[in-house]
């Protein structure tokens, strides 16, 4: 069975720093795209940012780039995203998803919650 | 900029037919945009239903379907139940590993 379970959320004041996680088991994870999308309270879906199954390619929505960095450890079946400069509008859930690109977002994980406020 | 379009609300009586349409504001959705579908209630991770235009994904009733109808993809849900009722997203692909959702669109069965 594919599981996605994301970790690293909390309340951080503006300006600050965290490292979500996603410990990915039952596939192969190497060999796909991963992504992550938020959902801001009350609002819907954005995609985030996307990695390549080698981690070589990594792709981003224009309203992170520059501040978010997607990478991956395949040897630990692991995504992160370091999630840096934030903003209030960055307050979200950040769902991981296997996929990304050209392939669909087939299993999500629960989410982890990020809370920006001072 | 690119945005993706959806109805905001739609409703369906039980055991009706709807359809959930996916556009853009300048251009046609094609098979090339590999559209995808999910299925969200509140407080739940969202549920994949549909992607590449119309392949279901494992366990999802074949009540659902989709397609590409004129320069938008659609969802379809024929019979519906009073359990479909759900915040729906689109996603398109927009090339070079972007891809964009729609703003969804909340179903009511009643």
């Amino acid at each position: 069975e594919v599981q996605l379970l994301e970790s690293g959320g909390g309340l951080v004041q503006p300006g600050g720093s965290l490292r979500l996680s996603c410990a990915a088991s039952g596939f192969t994870f190497s060999t796909y795209a991963m992504s992550w999308v938020r959902q801001a309270p009350g609002k819907g879906l954005e995609w985030v940012s996307a990695i390549s199954g080698t981690g070589g390619s990594t792709f981003y929505a224009d309203s992170v780039k520059g501040r978010f960095i997607v990478s991956r450890d395949n040897s630990k079946s692991t995504l992160y995203l370091q999630v840096n400069s934030l903003r209030d509008e960055d307050t979200a859930i950040y769902y991981c998803a296997k996929g990304g690109g050209y392939d669909p977002f087939d299993c999500w994980g629960q989410g982890t919650l990020v809370t920006v406020s001072s | 900029q690119t945005v993706v379009t959806q109805e905001p609300s739609l409703s369906v009586s039980p055991g009706g037919t709807v359809t959930l349409t996916c556009g853009l504001n300048s251009g046609s959705v094609s098979t090339n945009s590999y559209p995808s579908w999910y299925q969200q209630t509140p407080g739940q991770a969202p549920r994949t239903l549909i992607y590449t235009t119309n392949i279901r994904s494992s366990g999802v009733p074949d009540r659902f379907s989709g397609s590409i109808l004129g320069n938008k993809a659609a969802l379809t849900i024929t019979g519906a139940q009073a359990d479909d009722e759900s915040d729906y997203y689109c996603v398109l692909y927009m090339g070079s590993g972007v891809r964009v959702f729609g703003g969804g669109t909340k179903l009511t069965v009643l």
